[in-house]
């Protein structure tokens, strides 16, 4: 049971664009969303994180757009560049879970063109 | 500081064969996790571990897995009699405090392949 679902699969953006990639979550129980960035042959990197009592969560150039009403929260990358390349995977933590069990998104390879 | 570390970075079993995957959590990090990542897929949870106690373990697949942590510290996942659908990227998370397990930071990975 896929209990995350991000979208899209596949992103090609130009160099100085905006990326965006959703995700949608039914279980109302999560209530910590990060975004975690991966480069082949790395683990991946803790980008990003929102809870849902905020809307909006901006760390330079990235933004996590939070909707609690519709379950659907978004990674948007302003001015993105080459090196922004990567998986992206949206994740949900479970809110009452005694443990720190991260469900992760089906990922979206991005890629920036120069 | 130095951030997680995992070793043997590729394996390469044939099947049958037992494997034994190390994790070097960061110095101090309380929480350990183990996910397991197919080939274009996310990470999906297989067990964690706070300090040496293992409180989680509903993401392993098989009697066949098995992880621990004897010290609180350094954590070895364990696949006994290696299968085909084993084969996969074996990563390790760990995070500060159980307050904050939430924010994980990950190794670099095993490569598994079963032959």
């Amino acid at each position: 049971q896929q209990q995350v679902k991000q979208s899209p699969q596949s992103l090609i953006v130009q160099k100085g664009g905006i990326s965006i990639i959703n995700c949608a979550y039914e279980n109302t129980a999560f209530d910590y969303f990060p975004w975690y960035q991966q480069f082949p042959g790395k683990g991946p990197a803790l980008l990003i994180a929102i809870r849902p009592d905020v809307s909006e969560k901006k760390e330079g150039r990235f933004t996590i757009s939070f909707n609690k009403s519709a379950k659907q929260f978004s990674l948007h990358i302003m001015d993105s560049q080459p090196g922004d390349s990567a998986t992206y995977f949206c994740a949900a933590n479970h809110g009452s879970s005694n443990t720190g069990k991260l469900i992760f998104g089906q990922g979206t390879t991005l890629q920036v063109k120069p | 500081g130095a951030g997680v570390s995992q070793s043997p970075r590729y394996k390469v079993a044939k099947r049958g064969q037992d494997v034994a995957l190390r994790c070097d959590p960061i110095s101090g990090h309380v929480s350990l996790f183990w996910y397991q990542q197919a080939l274009g897929q996310g990470p999906e949870f297989l067990t964690y571990f706070q300090n040496e106690a293992q409180l989680d373990k509903s993401g392993l697949p098989s009697d066949r897995f098995f992880a621990e942590r004897p010290e609180g510290s350094v954590s070895t996942l364990k696949i006994q009699r290696t299968q085909q659908e084993d084969s996969a990227v074996y990563l390790c998370a760990s995070s500060w405090t159980s307050g904050r397990k939430y924010e994980q930071y990950f190794g670099p990975g095993t490569r598994l392949t079963v032959t």
